[in-house]
Order: structure tokens, then C-alpha cells, then sequence
């Protein structure tokens, strides 16, 4: 058990519609990151925050926003959904100074039919 | 830009064998990171290593060992007397190493390991 903990672990939904996945981080972890896991891409890096704040952005469509909020959970909300959004997307943290060495959650499954 | 390249898609060996998974890496920066991440069936990432682009020594932990070759830009994993559990993904990553990017992981595409018992 890695501590940081996502939810819904499954979600199926309609395209067009719109989801939030949500992601608490390890106990005293001030970053949460978001990465999306699907067959096309593999695993990509979405977005950071830290603190509350957006720290890094990677490949997040205009589609996605994410937030961090004051107890530091995160998330990630998905919007007009595209059946090519269908992925595994994680949540992961990290403790400060720990380059690199993150803990991920189980991720939630999105199927968007 | 930054790639990190896992030729081998997937790899089955026989429980008690060695096996090496291999990963190349592109990138212009003159100091970074790598990271070997494994994904068992359950799905969750689990970090296995990071070695600085400084650090050409090789590492060993129990069964696991790494290769790191900054002259070829690899960075191969090898499990010695391969067992059951070890069956996973294994995803070989990249990182710049300043600010705060050493987060902002590149991967591979993965390799999996099955091993049979």
C-alpha cells in the first residue's frame, strides 16, 4: 500500500460528459502529480501541484483541469469526454527533496463508451 | 526532447532463470535522472530505483541489479534467479535534474516480464 489513494478505482461513462477523479495523497506529501496510462500513449505525465499550487504541466489537453485544494488532495476533472480519453489515470506523491521517487496510487479506470 | 526506449515488449523466461531488460534513453541535458518503476498485476507503479546521471556505479539489491552505461545511454535491469512474483510491467523513466522537474518523469513504453513457474 503506497498511502496515496484515488477514487473511483472504475468509471464508465458516455462521451461528452464530464468526470472527477480524485487523489489524497501520502500523509505529509506536498506534491501530487497526475499521469494517464493508455495503450495509444503509454504513460504520460499530465500535470503538478504543489502546496496548492500548479507547479508543472505536461501533455494535459485543454479538456482537463486539475486543482489541489488545503488538506492537499487533488482533482482531476475531465470534460466533453472523447472515447480516446479512455485510460488508467494516476495519482502519484512525493516527498519533498525525493526526486523522482514517487508513490503511486492504484489509479482510476476510465472507460468512456 | 527527451525518449526512453524498451525494445523488449515482453519477456518470458522460466522461473530461476536471469533475465535483463533493457533501456535506452535520449536526451540533451547533461544531468538527469533515471528510475526503473514495476507495475505488478494489482496496477499500482512501484519505485524500484533512481540513479544521477553522475553516478555511473553499478547497483545491486538482493536480486535485482542495474547496468547504468553513460557512453551507450543505457540503463539495463537485470533479476537474478527470476521467481513467480516478479511477473509485472517494468517501466524504465527519465528526469531532468533541476527545479523541480526531477519529478516530470518521461517512460518508456514498459516490458513485461512473465515468468513461469
Amino acid at each position: 500500500d503506497s498511502g496515496v489513494t484515488q477514487t473511483p478505482k472504475h468509471l464508465i461513462t458516455a462521451t461528452g460528459q464530464r468526470v472527477t477523479l480524485r487523489c489524497s495523497p501520502r500523509s505529509g506529501d506536498l506534491s501530487v502529480y497526475w499521469y494517464q496510462q493508455s495503450l495509444d500513449q503509454g504513460l504520460q505525465f499530465l500535470i503538478q501541484y504543489y502546496n496548492g499550487e500548479e507547479r508543472a504541466k505536461g501533455n494535459i489537453l485543454e479538456r482537463f483541469s486539475a486543482q489541489q485544494f488545503p488538506d492537499l488532495h487533488s482533482e482531476l476533472n475531465l470534460s466533453s469526454l472523447e472515447l480516446g480519453d479512455s485510460a488508467l489515470y494516476f495519482c502519484a506523491s512525493s516527498a519533498r527533496g525525493m526526486t523522482g521517487e514517487l508513490f503511486f496510487g492504484e489509479g482510476s479506470r476510465l472507460t468512456v463508451l | 526532447a527527451q525518449k526512453v526506449t524498451q525494445a523488449q515488449t515482453e519477456i518470458s523466461v522460466v522461473e530461476k532463470e536471469d533475465v535483463t531488460l533493457d533501456c535506452v534513453y535520449e536526451t540533451r541535458d547533461t544531468t538527469y535522472y533515471l528510475f526503473w518503476y514495476k507495475q505488478p498485476p494489482s496496477g499500482e507503479l512501484v519505485f524500484l530505483i533512481r540513479r544521477n546521471s553522475f553516478d555511473e556505479q553499478n547497483e545491486i539489491s538482493g536480486r535485482y541489479s542495474w547496468n547504468f552505461q553513460k557512453s551507450t545511454s543505457s540503463f539495463n535491469f537485470t533479476i537474478t534467479a527470476s521467481q513467480v512474483v516478479d511477473s509485472a510491467v517494468y517501466f524504465c523513466a527519465l528526469s531532468q535534474a533541476y527545479n523541480n522537474a526531477g519529478n516530470m518523469l518521461t517512460f518508456g513504453g514498459g516490458t513485461r516480464l512473465m515468468v513461469k513457474p
